[in-house]
Formats: C-alpha cells, sequence, structure tokens
C-alpha cells in the first residue's frame, strides 16, 4: 500500500535552517510528481511546493519562493523540502502528498506530517 | 491568485439529513477542483477530483458537483464519522489553492 511519512521537524530558533524528508514506499516513486503542504496551528492547507517526477520542474508558494528548495532522490524514494531562514510563520506542520497524474493536479496519498516549531 | 471561498464557515447537520457545502473560486478553474476531508489529528484525504469524481473507497453519499466558478459538495446522509473540516481546492493554476475549509458537525 501507498504510504509516505515524513520526518525532519522540530524546534528550530528563527533564522535557522531545517530539511524535511518523506520515504515513499508502495508505488514507483519516480513516476509521480510530488507536493508539500503545510497547515498553521488550528488552521487551513496551504500548498506549498511541487516537483515534477524527475525533478526537472519545480513550483513554490510565494510566501516561500527564495528560501524553500524542493528537492527528490529518486533512487532513495524520497522527497526533501529545505527550509532556510525560518520564520515564526513557518511553524506548521508540513505533510507530503503524491499527485494524482502530472504536477499540477490533486493529491491522492498524504502522509501524516512533521511539526516545525519557531522558536528562540 | 486564485482565491477560493467556502461557505458556510460552519454547518450542524442532524444524522442522516443532507449536508451541501459551497465554493467559490475567484476565476474559473473549469473542472480542474478537488474535494478534501480533515478529520482531527489526521491529514487530509481527497474526496473528489475533477469536479465529480468520487476518489478511490469514497462513499457513495458523497457527490460533487459544478464547474468555471462554482462548485458544490453534497453528503446525501449525514453519519457521525462525517464530522471533519472540508476543504476545496483548485489546481487549474498556479499557485495551487485551497479554501479555507468548512466545519462540518453533528447537530
Amino acid at each position: 500500500q501507498v504510504q509516505l511519512v515524513e520526518s525532519g521537524g522540530g524546534v528550530v530558533q528563527p533564522g535557522r535552517s531545517l530539511r524535511l524528508s518523506c520515504a515513499a514506499s508502495g508505488f514507483t516513486f519516480s513516476s509521480y510528481a510530488m507536493q508539500w503542504v503545510r497547515q498553521a496551528p488550528g488552521k487551513g492547507l496551504e500548498w506549498v511546493a511541487a516537483i515534477s517526477y524527475d525533478g526537472g520542474n519545480k513550483y513554490y508558494a510565494d510566501s516561500v519562493k527564495g528560501r524553500f528548495t524542493i528537492s527528490r532522490d529518486n533512487s532513495k524514494n524520497t522527497l526533501y523540502l529545505q527550509i532556510n531562514s525560518l520564520r515564526a510563520e513557518d511553524m506548521a506542520v508540513y505533510y507530503c502528498a503524491r499527485g494524482v497524474r502530472g504536477v499540477i493536479t490533486p493529491f491522492d496519498y498524504w502522509g501524516q506530517g512533521t511539526l516545525v516549531t519557531v522558536s528562540s | 491568485e486564485i482565491v477560493m471561498t467556502q461557505s458556510p464557515a460552519t454547518l450542524s447537520v442532524s444524522p442522516g439529513e443532507r449536508a451541501t457545502l459551497s465554493c467559490r473560486a475567484s476565476q474559473s478553474v473549469s473542472t480542474n477542483f478537488g474535494w478534501y476531508q480533515q478529520k482531527p489529528g489526521q491529514a487530509p484525504r481527497l474526496l473528489i477530483s475533477g469536479a465529480s469524481t468520487r476518489a478511490t473507497g469514497i462513499p457513495a453519499r458523497f457527490s460533487g458537483s459544478g464547474s468555471g466558478t462554482e462548485f458544490t459538495l453534497t453528503i446525501s446522509s449525514l453519519q457521525s464519522e462525517d464530522v471533519a473540516v472540508y476543504y476545496c481546492q483548485q489546481y487549474n493554476n498556479w499557485p495551487i489553492t485551497f479554501g479555507p475549509g468548512t466545519k462540518v458537525d453533528i447537530k
């Protein structure tokens, strides 16, 4: 069965960096575009970034452009999100999700999320 | 950016009754539109894509309709396990955007 397991979250000081990972299993990872979506405490869903199946195309929300980098290693079935210059407003649960087809697409499988807390 | 708005913010429905949720896009998204269900403490789950196609394993009591800028999610007979927040999403244009959500609870 399809599984997505995020890791790498934690308590981080403002201005520091963090790398989130999403380990995929149960499907051919290299055939699917992948996404990151975040949810601040008590708030709604915010799409963050997307990457094509081969890593050749990447897309970002304006709120994170220039600070976040999405990447993938298809040999390790793993998706990454590098977060630099953390801000208070980046505090959220970060979900990875699989795209149904193509890069701009609904998301049919989600991980359980990893919490990023920004605190000094 | 396409702005998604949802109404109502909260919906209280008696068990077995119909629940109707609405979502509006600030510009046409054709049928590049989906609905998600999120229960407390859980990740979102895809219910509907293409505005009206149920995702795998979604019960038939969930149905979606609409195109362009106006969309509706109907739960034909509300069950206790349907208590959740429901989000709409457009994937017609970058950035992908979600609505603010409708909270559905039992009356």
